[in-house]
């Protein structure tokens, strides 16, 4: 029962590089979405998904692409690395595309922009 | 805007002793209101959730938390907390219906002392 999964769960980078964080659940869920925990700040939503092929973007965006060819896969992507991007970034699901239903979290990938 | 804010950012309370953390909203509305627990290096788990109906919900772990409408308050408590509840808590909301992701609060550090 793997839930969401995330990979990696650590990640340093150069300021410039990109990188795809991935993600993927295996619970047949139509949201996905992404946050990213900043000390002090709680989780903030970068990107969501209600459905293959549906993004749309959350409270802070800017810097960061998402797609979702399939149900199953979440990725998010840096263009190009800034040090304000280290951060954890969590990846979370729900069953339905309506707020009704709890997220699931994967476990976290830490990322560190030098 | 949605907001939610946790008036405090640490807690210390003797193990076996009684636990209230706070959590304010703000919303147009009543919203969906839920409680995560992060233990340290973890994703987010859902303790509780509140949709409808009686305004005192249980969850898992022991925890309970009671919505107030009047005062937007959505606070948690456990009658007897132990040591393995040291951990970080965020209360989040998110409107009802629609594709809303989660507004989480900047969280609560919980410290049990011996």
């Amino acid at each position: 029962n793997a839930g969401v999964t995330q990979t990696p769960k650590f990640q340093v980078l150069k300021t410039g590089q990109s990188m795809t964080l991935q993600c993927a659940q295996d619970m047949n869920h139509e949201y996905m979405s992404w946050y990213r925990q900043d000390p002090g700040m709680g989780l903030r939503l970068i990107h969501y998904s209600v459905g293959a092929g549906i993004t749309d973007q959350g409270e802070v965006p800017n810097g960061y692409n998402v797609s979702r060819s399939t149900t199953e896969d979440f990725p998010l992507r840096l263009l190009s690395a800034a040090p304000s991007q280290t951060s954890v970034y969590f990846c979370a699901s729900r069953q339905g595309v309506m707020s009704d239903q709890p997220q699931h979290f994967g476990d976290g990938t830490r990322l560190s922009i030098l | 805007a949605q907001s939610v804010t946790q008036p405090d950012i640490h807690i210390t309370v003797s193990e076996g002793a009684s636990l209230e953390l706070r959590c304010n909203y703000s919303y147009g509305a009543t919203p969906y209101l839920f409680w995560y627990v992060q233990s340290p290096g973890q994703g987010l788990q859902l303790l509780l959730k509140y949709f409808s109906g009686d305004t005192l919900v249980q969850g898992i772990k022991g925890f309970e938390a009671e919505f107030k409408r009047s005062q937007s308050s959505f606070n948690l408590r456990k009658p007897s907390v132990h040591w393995s509840d040291a951990a970080e808590y965020f209360c989040s909301v998110v409107g009802k219906g629609g594709a809303d992701g989660l507004t989480f609060g900047k969280g609560t550090h919980l410290i049990i002392q011996p």
